[in-house]
């Protein structure tokens, strides 16, 4: 099962505007990263976030976590075109040693 | 340029014709995986391999092999393809033996039709 769900599975909004996405999970996680996937291409990495911190900066994205609540959130200000992508949160599932995938925000940036 | 490179791109093909698609890494990580995505689905980890001749399934490997003869490739073998292997497939690597505590590096997808 999964152990992220991301939250909306679609969002669609002004250029400029600021974006916000959440995921929560189920169990406790050492780490939990953010992906982007352009339509059908790789995904690529955008922050991890340690269990032992509260919130990560890099450029225009801001990555929160709750570990209290299971839950985490990324924040895209001044949105650009270029952020239309999908957005996916990944945790290390149950302890295990892999990344487990949500499915997914679908962001839609409007000229 | 650190990559994984994946190939090919697009593949079809008919039921019961063995593929393969492979996977490579110039970043000498050890950690490697292949993960299907599907719509309504997310992605799904296949296989993955943490050492050259070390290999281990993920959640979903029927119908698949994989093999690692060397660090840097890890080919994704279909020995005969059956139409719900139709999916998008993406190799990744990572530093981290876990996959978790480092970031993963992705291909480029191979979109795989099976007729």
């Amino acid at each position: 099962s999964q152990q992220g769900e991301e939250d909306p599975q679609a969002l669609s909004i002004q250029e400029g505007e600021n974006a916000t996405m959440n995921c929560s999970y189920k169990t406790s996680i050492n780490n939990l990263q953010w992906y982007r996937q352009n339509s059908g291409r790789g995904l690529v990495h955008l922050i991890l976030i340690r269990s032992n911190e509260r919130e990560k900066h890099s450029g225009r994205l801001r990555v929160t976590l709750d570990t209290s609540k299971k839950s985490s959130s990324l924040l895209i200000t001044a949105s650009r075109a270029a952020d239309t992508a999908s957005y996916f949160c990944a945790t290390d599932g149950l302890g295990a040693q892999k990344l487990v995938f949500g499915q997914g925000t679908r962001l839609t940036i409007n000229p | 340029e650190a990559q994984v490179t994946q190939n090919p791109r697009y593949l079809i093909t008919v039921t019961g014709k063995k593929l393969t698609v492979t996977c490579s890494q110039n970043m000498n990580h050890e950690y490697m995986s292949w993960y299907r995505q599907d719509p309504g689905l997310g992605l799904r980890q296949i296989y993955y391999s943490m050492n050259v001749e070390v290999t281990d399934k993920g959640d979903v490997p029927e119908g698949y092999k994989v093999s690692r003869k060397e660090k840097r490739n890890f080919p994704l073998i279909l020995e005969s393809p059956s139409p719900n292997q139709t999916s998008l497939y993406f190799c990744a690597s990572s530093l981290d033996l876990s996959a978790t505590n480092e970031k993963l590096f992705f291909g480029s997808g191979t979109q795989l039709s099976v007729l």
